[in-house]
């Protein structure tokens, strides 16, 4: 059964600061890989996704993730925040028999000016 | 903004009653899929839509039902509400050719009392 874990509930960062939300999945195959931000009273937006390509995924906004195979990790970066990054994220991993999207619980990024 | 749209935007209703949410598709999009996303948690799989049939369902029980009619918009019951289904309903859609990639609609929040 694949799973996912985000290893951090809050990440707390000040603005012009470098970013890092981590994350580490569970599949038995290949998986498809996303990373989705859903802002206050808003819809969830896709950020990129790995699908086998490059193990590094620039995504919108700044945002890249790399796919670490040894690692079985997927953790999102940018350089530098900024306070319109503070927001809700998602990692998520898709079941690619009929592409049921597992989620991981989210982690809540906090930019302090 | 992705082009999927769901309504209401917020709804009440009590325990025991019945509720109806509904989703209009992005253009062209066969596929829907609908999530459960309870308070300060990550989006719950409850089944997906494809061509007008269920083609696969989370772990949630038969008074969650659903339809998709032949313009792909599609529509989420659940009967006998319960507390515990006071969360936040999402409505996903993609097409089959574009793989796992899915645009989500706003949601409806569902507040049970």
């Amino acid at each position: 059964a694949q799973s996912v874990t985000q290893l951090d509930s809050h990440v707390s960062v000040s603005e012009g600061t470098p970013v890092l939300l981590r994350c580490n999945y569970s599949s038995s195959y290949s998986p498809s890989l996303f990373w989705y931000v859903q802002h206050p009273n808003k819809g969830l937006q896709l950020l990129l996704k790995y699908t086998s390509a490059a193990t590094l995924v620039k995504g919108i906004n700044g945002f890249e993730a790399e796919f670490k195979k040894s690692e079985t990790s997927f953790h999102l970066t940018k350089p530098s925040a900024h306070m319109s990054d503070a927001a809700e994220y998602f990692c998520v991993v898709s079941d690619n028999s009929n592409y049921q999207l597992i989620w991981g619980a989210g982690t809540k990024l906090i930019i302090k000016p | 903004e992705t082009g999927v749209t769901q309504s209401p935007t917020h709804l009440i209703k009590t325990r025991g009653q019945q509720v109806t949410l509904r989703c209009s598709s992005q253009s062209g999009h066969n596929t829907v899929s609908w999530y459960q996303q309870a308070l300060g948690q990550g989006p719950q799989f409850i089944f997906q839509y494809y061509r007008e049939e269920e083609n696969g369902r989370g772990n949630f029980p038969p008074r969650f039902s659903g339809l998709q009619f032949p313009n792909y918009s599609s529509e989420l019951n659940v009967n006998a509400l319960e507390l515990d289904d006071s969360a936040l309903y999402l409505c996903a859609s993609r097409t089959i050719a574009g793989g796992e990639t899915q645009y989500f609609g706003p949601g409806t929040r569902l507040l049970v009392l």
